[in-house]
């Protein structure tokens, strides 16, 4: 099982619409968890980090945690064709089990938003 | 949000040569610094772990004597790429982190002919 895993996609969704994001993990240790978002020959950019369950809002963004069901999610509110990229889910281990302070990624999910 | 900068943006050599990229946390100090390769349509893959003024930390089936990480300070981190060849062609990435937090930086592509 892999420790972080995402639908690679593409996830096409129209110009307008709530495009959702979905992440599992497999360490129920896991203490901090993040979004980036990867266009096309660039490097990851930070959008989210949650640590607490429950919502986490930030403009169209939103982050939802579940630790007892071990899934993390972001939802993107009224998608515009420029959030077109790719989403990566990271998690910071449980320091217990030896994830020390690197991060563990998803493959990600593409997102295609659509005109 | 923090930033991190990475030189050079690019760059193309010879088979054979070596190459060095420098990793700068330009507005705070980082404790830790990442390496990461990423080959086109593919996942981050991370190479090694830096903290300042010790060895790097290498991932399983990196060579530490192919890429040769120094962190001298809290805001460098360099990695050297010694006799490349057209296989270590990627988009090298590096990242900076406070305890918790990772930012990125644009990364280098490399390319060797």
């Amino acid at each position: 099982q892999k420790e972080v895993e995402q639908n690679s996609g593409p996830l096409s969704v129209p110009e307008g619409a709530i495009a959702s994001l979905n992440c599992t993990y497999s360490d129920r240790g896991s203490q901090s968890f993040f979004w980036y978002r990867q266009y096309s020959g660039k490097s990851p950019e930070l959008i989210m980090s949650i640590y607490s369950n429950g919502d986490k809002e930030d403009g169209r963004f939103t982050a939802q945690l579940n630790k007892a069901s071990q899934y993390v999610s972001l939802l993107i509110r009224d998608s515009q064709p420029s959030d077109s990229a790719t989403y990566l889910c990271a998690v910071h281990l449980n320091w217990l089990t030896g994830g020390g302070n690197k991060l563990t990624f998803g493959t990600g999910t593409q997102l295609k938003v659509e005109l | 949000g923090a930033v991190v900068s990475q030189h050079p943006s690019w760059v193309i050599c010879k088979s054979g040569t070596s190459v060095k990229i420098e990793c700068r946390s330009l507005d705070f100090q980082a404790t830790t610094m990442f390496w990461y390769r990423q080959f086109p349509k593919q996942s981050l893959m991370l190479m090694a772990t830096s903290n300042e003024g010790s060895k790097a930390t290498y991932e399983q089936g990196v060579e530490k004597d192919k890429f040769l990480i120094n962190h001298a300070s809290l805001t460098l981190s360099t990695l050297t790429v010694t006799s490349a060849h057209p296989e270590d062609s990627s988009f090298y990435i590096c990242s900076a982190g406070t305890n918790d937090e990772q930012f990125f930086g644009p990364g280098t592509r490399l390319t060797v002919l």
